[in-house]
């Protein structure tokens, strides 16, 4: 049973443009959702967060919109760089749990062309 | 502020073997998280520790087992090793968060295990 989904393995988007990402869960539960980047051989590197008592979250060209009632999730990338292709995942926890465990999507490839 | 470190950062063992990978959290946090990550199946959660105690667990056989010491670093065994744990291992740091509850990771750069 995958709890988050990511349901697009891939994006391309020009240089310059908007990448839009989206995630989907299925526990109602989670109450804590992030956002990691991640390139071949790495570690996931953070991006951005949001808790379920908000519905945006901004930070610089980042910005995760969160709809609780469609359990949807989406990461906005504005204006997309080449820099940004890489590996997306969207990952949720139920943080107030104190379990310290994240569910992951399984990704969403993104290649911003120049 | 130093990052996640692991080691070592690439490992090949045999079949049957036993091997143990390390991780040096983040100054500071006390949580460390275990992941899985192979192209099937993705990031799997193994499991947690805070404070040398191990807080939950994911859906690993036995053989996957792990601890963590006084200065928060923490290890990670694979007994018996099989074809199947070739895998990229990630170990994520945290904070305790105001309310008890576990902040945002922070992931290492893994250590790439394969089996032969």
């Amino acid at each position: 049973d995958q709890q988050v989904k990511q349901n697009s393995p891939s994006l391309s988007v020009q240089e310059g443009r908007i990448s839009i990402l989206n995630c989907d869960y299925t526990n109602s539960m989670f109450d804590y959702f992030l956002w990691y980047k991640k390139y071949p051989a790495e570690g996931p590197t953070f991006l951005i967060s949001i808790s379920s008592i908000k519905d945006k979250n901004e930070d610089g060209r980042f910005t995760v919109f969160l709809n609780k009632s469609a359990k949807h999730l989406s990461l906005h990338i504005v204006p997309s760089q080449p820099g940004d292709s890489a590996v997306y995942f969207c990952a949720a926890s139920r943080r107030s749990s104190n379990t310290g465990k994240l569910i992951f999507g399984q990704g969403t490839t993104l290649q911003v062309k120049p | 502020k130093a990052g996640v470190t692991q080691t070592p950062r690439y490992l090949i063992k045999t079949r049957g073997q036993q091997v143990t990978l390390s991780c040096s959290p983040i100054s500071g946090h006390r949580s460390v998280s275990w992941y899985q990550q192979t192209p099937g199946q993705g990031l799997q959660f193994l499991f947690e520790y805070f404070s040398e105690t191990q807080r939950n667990k994911g859906n690993f056989p036995g053989r996957f087992s792990g601890r963590q010491f006084s200065n928060s670093r923490s290890e990670m065994n694979v007994s018996t090793l099989e074809l199947g744990d070739s895998a990229l291992y990630l170990c994520a740091s945290s904070l305790e968060g105001r309310h008890g509850s576990t902040d945002t990771q922070y992931f290492g750069p893994g250590t790439r295990l394969t089996v032969l």
